[in-house]
């Protein structure tokens, strides 16, 4: 059973445009959920994060949203630069001391000079 | 500030084989994560070490282990290696502070290859 699901494979935008990734879970007792982004050969590097109790959290050219009742957050990237193409995760984690991520699967962005 | 460093890098064994593979986390963190990350299941947590205790535990059989030293350093060992044990292991660090989310900040990785 897959608590965070990415369900776009892969994202193609022209450089200058808006990112925007999705994100789904189902497990109500996610509390803390972050993107992480990932190139080839390395591991995953921290983007951005936001807890429950907020619906919006942003960080230069990255936003993340969290609509709770939906169960859904998503990523914004504006402008998207030819940089930020990469592999990006959601992951979420249950509070309570617990460092347990759970990822989603990954969408590819591909962004087009 | 030094990252999260893995070593080996890169290891290749055979069917049956055991690996122990090392970790060692930002400097002052104390708890240490290990995932797996294969094609098919994306990325899947292991275990997580906090004060040389296991303190969480993914869906993982009893061949994989791992353990922490008190410096925080942390190893992992998979037994009886199997083809689909191939994969990248991760390892991920965080500071653990009570009340506070925690960000994990990952390694490298190393990546298994079983022949």
């Amino acid at each position: 059973d897959q608590q965070v699901k990415q369900n776009s494979p892969s994202l193609s935008v022209q450089e200058g445009r808006i990112s925007i990734l999705n994100c789904d879970y189902t497990n109500s007792m996610f509390d803390y959920f972050l993107w992480y982004k990932k190139y080839p050969a390395e591991g995953p590097t921290f983007l951005i994060s936001i807890s429950s109790i907020k619906d919006k959290n942003e960080d230069g050219r990255f936003t993340v949203f969290l609509n709770k009742s939906a169960k859904h957050l998503s990523l914004h990237i504006v402008p998207s630069q030819p940089g930020d193409s990469a592999v990006y995760f959601c992951a979420a984690s249950a509070q309570g001391g617990s460092e347990k991520l759970v990822f989603g699967k990954g969408t590819k962005l591909t962004v087009n000079p | 500030k030094a990252g999260v460093t893995q070593t080996p890098r890169y290891l290749i064994k055979t069917r049956g084989q055991q690996v122990t593979l090392s970790c060692s986390p930002i400097s002052g963190h104390r708890s240490v994560s290990w995932y797996q990350q294969t094609p098919g299941q994306g990325l899947q947590f292991l275990f997580e070490y906090f004060s040389e205790t296991q303190r969480n535990k993914g869906n993982f059989p009893g061949r994989f282990s791992g353990r922490q030293f008190s410096n925080s350093r942390s190893e992992m060992n998979v037994s009886t290696l199997e083809l689909g044990d191939s994969a990248l292991y991760l390892c991920a660090s965080s500071l653990n502070s009570a009340g506070l989310y925690n960000e994990q900040f990952f390694g490298p990785g190393t990546r298994l290859t079983v022949l």
